[in-house]
């Protein structure tokens, strides 16, 4: 199964600050990767759907790039609100595959 | 608006078999892809498996086998067998909505099951 691997564990920021989110795939998914948000206690929202399409109702201030085995989400300026951990997801093979996530918590 | 909510117990012992029930409200079963998902407390998501239009069913092999997902389509609701859990199971377990595109689009809001004598 494709293995994610997300960096770093937790990223300590302040709001207004830019956050930078990075996903490695154990082998190329091309541009089948997903992002999810999930706040404490609710379940996973989705973010962006292959590399960088952003989901209905996601504000222009999260940004997807990325092709084959390297990702990047972009938080280009932090509300309140973005404080949350993350998940990448593949679609590309079966199993589907989630990352084990990255924390983004306030400073 | 698709809503999506689990039930079932919260609490199973070990060697026997955990069943939680997805019940979907503004959606039809038909034509969407229709998952279970699961985290255990503190870690990452495990996708479990997906039961489309009434039969088709895949399973991540991980698991593949203890798990049944099985539909009903009169009462608009999916469920999730998983037999012979140990605490390793424990975990909330989330169903979910995709389409052919493989996008949790739609989730429940979680079911906590945990394993213990």
């Amino acid at each position: 199964e494709i293995v994610l691997t997300q960096s770093p564990a937790t990223l300590s920021l302040s709001p207004g600050e830019r956050a930078t989110l990075s996903c490695r795939a154990s082998q190329g998914v091309g541009s089948y990767l997903l992002w999810y948000q999930q706040k404490s206690g609710q379940a996973p929202r989705l973010l962006i759907w292959d590399a960088f399409n952003r989901a209905t109702g996601v504000p222009a201030r999260f940004s997807g790039t990325g092709s084959g085995t390297d990702f990047t989400l972009t938080i280009s300026s932090l509300e309140p609100e973005d404080f949350a951990v993350y998940y990448c997801q593949q679609r590309s093979t079966w199993p589907l595959t989630f990352g084990g996530g990255t924390n983004v918590e306030i400073k | 608006q698709v809503q999506l909510q689990e039930s079932g117990p919260g609490l199973v012992k070990p060697s026997e078999t955990l069943s939680l029930t997805c019940t979907v409200s503004g959606a039809s079963l038909n034509n969407y892809y229709w998952n279970w998902i699961r985290q255990p407390p503190g870690k990452g998501l495990e996708w479990i498996g997906y039961i489309y239009n009434g039969g088709s069913t895949h399973y991540n092999p991980s698991l593949e086998s203890r798990v049944t997902i099985s539909v009903d389509t009169s009462k608009n609701q999916f469920s999730l067998s998983l037999s012979s859990v140990t605490a390793a199971d424990t975990a909330v377990y989330y169903c979910a909505r995709s389409s052919g595109g493989w996008a949790f689009s739609f989730w429940g809001q979680g079911s906590l099951v945990s394993v213990s004598s």
